[in-house]
């Protein structure tokens, strides 16, 4: 069975720095990796998506992140941290389509952004 | 504008009053899903649906009941509510189509049932 563990439940970083948020899956199959955002109060929205295409995945605000099938993750990086970056993010593993589609989520990393 | 709506966006209740929460997309996708969301635990599915007329459990369905007569609405029923059904819920919908592999999500209902 797939699974996401998303290491670090908080992660605070100052405003212009590196932003690394941890995410590991357990897969028997090559899956489908990706990342939500969701701003306080507000609903999940798509950062990135693997599908299977390129390894490194570019998405929205500036935020990356790089499938490692050895080391069976998928961390998401930004390069300079912005104080609406703050947010709750989200790993998320599924299989093909049909009911393997269904999404299996990590608990959350919570972002902090300090000035 | 695509999306996914569902009302109400907020909700209190008492235990053991049926509530329904409804959930409607305007993208014509097949698949639709319903998510709670608790604090440290992330999002759990509580079920999903393939299509009209087909729908399954996911990880946590005890205390709730779907259905899906149209393709576009996916109402969630609690029959008999619980506090600890007391949370977020999510509705998402996508293509069951080769390509399309991302959930849309709804803007989220807050349920408290005291």
């Amino acid at each position: 069975a797939q699974s996401v563990t998303q290491l670090g439940s908080h992660v605070s970083v100052s405003e212009g720095a590196l932003v690394l948020l941890r995410c590991n899956y357990s897969s028997s199959v090559p899956p489908y990796l990706f990342w939500y955002v969701q701003y306080p109060n507000q609903g999940l929205q798509l950062l990135l998506k693997y599908t299977s295409a390129a390894t490194l995945v570019k998405g929205i605000n500036g935020f990356e992140a790089e499938f490692k099938k050895s080391e069976t993750s998928f961390h998401l990086t930004k390069p300079s941290a912005h104080m609406s970056d703050a947010a709750e993010y989200f790993c998320a593993v599924s299989l093909h389509g049909g009911s393997q589609g269904n999404l299996i989520f990590g608990k959350g990393t919570k972002l902090s952004v300090k000035p | 504008e695509a999306q996914v709506t569902q009302n109400p966006r907020y909700l209190i209740t008492v235990t053991g009053k049926k509530l329904t929460v409804t959930c409607s997309q305007n993208m014509n996708h097949e698949y639709m899903s319903w998510y709670r969301q608790d604090p440290g635990l992330g999002l759990r599915q509580i079920y999903y649906s393939m299509n009209v007329e087909v729908t399954d459990k996911g990880d946590v369905p005890e205390g709730y009941k779907v259905s899906r007569k149209e393709k576009r609405n996916f109402p969630l029923i609690l029959e008999s509510p619980s506090p600890n059904q007391t949370s977020l819920y999510f509705c998402a919908s996508k293509l069951e189509l080769q390509g399309h592999y991302e959930q849309y999500f709804g803007p989220g209902t807050r349920l408290t049932v005291t």
